[in-house]
């Protein structure tokens, strides 16, 4: 299984709302990212999890909130996120934490309204 | 000065043609060079990786790597419509833990 999974697809949030995105791989990787991506931008970075304890935080903003429950799962909470949130947020996994051969999931294109 | 400079395209060929997709860089101490390939609405997908000056073939692809001039490139040959897709070359410096993306360049292959 070469696959990361990323739930849901399709979101679309009001700025007061709370939400979460999930993530899920199970080829053992020991590292997994979160990255956000604008139209026509390449991904952006935001968290890095290694072992699953949080190794890197590219300076997000706090409504961006994330979780690793265990080697196989990650989570990012969304919480009074702007208009200039919208994104596709993407993760992605990879064997160690310095990030050659990222597996990357399909993404969930958020809205925020 | 960005670390990473990619060709901006957008790339139009006719089906059956090679396409040389370009990036350079500034920093000697990058060590991997990757291509990823991502199609509209989909993650990137790992083409291709190396870590070491020269030629890596798979299949139609061949990933090329000049660290003397800081190049790398990507061919695709005997283009068919499926490779229609933005290329994004990727660079990495382990020893910093530093990853950086180009750009991207959209390739279209008209049939």
């Amino acid at each position: 299984d070469t696959e990361v999974t990323q739930t849901p697809k399709h979101l679309v949030m009001g700025m007061t709302n709370k939400k979460s995105l999930k993530c899920e791989q199970h080829m053992g990787h020991r590292a997994m990212y979160w990255y956000k991506q604008k139209a026509k931008k390449p991904p952006e970075l935001m968290f890095v999890y290694s072992y699953e304890k949080l190794s890197i935080n590219e300076s997000v903003p706090s409504r961006f909130s994330p979780e690793c429950p265990n080697s196989s799962l990650l989570n990012l909470h969304l919480h009074a996120l702007q208009p200039e949130d919208s994104a596709l947020y993407l993760c992605a996994s990879s064997q160690g934490s310095t990030r050659e051969k990222l597996f990357f999931g399909s993404g969930t294109q958020l809205s925020v309204l | 000065q960005k670390e990473v400079e990619q060709d901006p395209g957008p790339l139009s060929v006719p089906e059956g043609a090679i396409v040389s997709l370009n990036c350079t860089y500034s920093n000697s101490a990058f060590q991997y060079f990757m291509w990823y390939r991502q199609y509209s609405r989909k993650g990137p997908e790992l083409l291709m990786y190396t870590y070491s000056s020269g030629n890596k073939e798979d299949g139609r692809f061949t990933a090329q790597v000049d660290k003397s001039s800081k190049y790398i490139s990507l061919f695709i040959r005997d283009s068919q419509p499926s490779d229609s897709a933005t290329y994004l070359c990727a660079v990495v410096n382990t020893n910093a833990g530093k990853s950086t993306f180009g750009d991207g360049t959209t390739l279209t292959v008209k049939p």
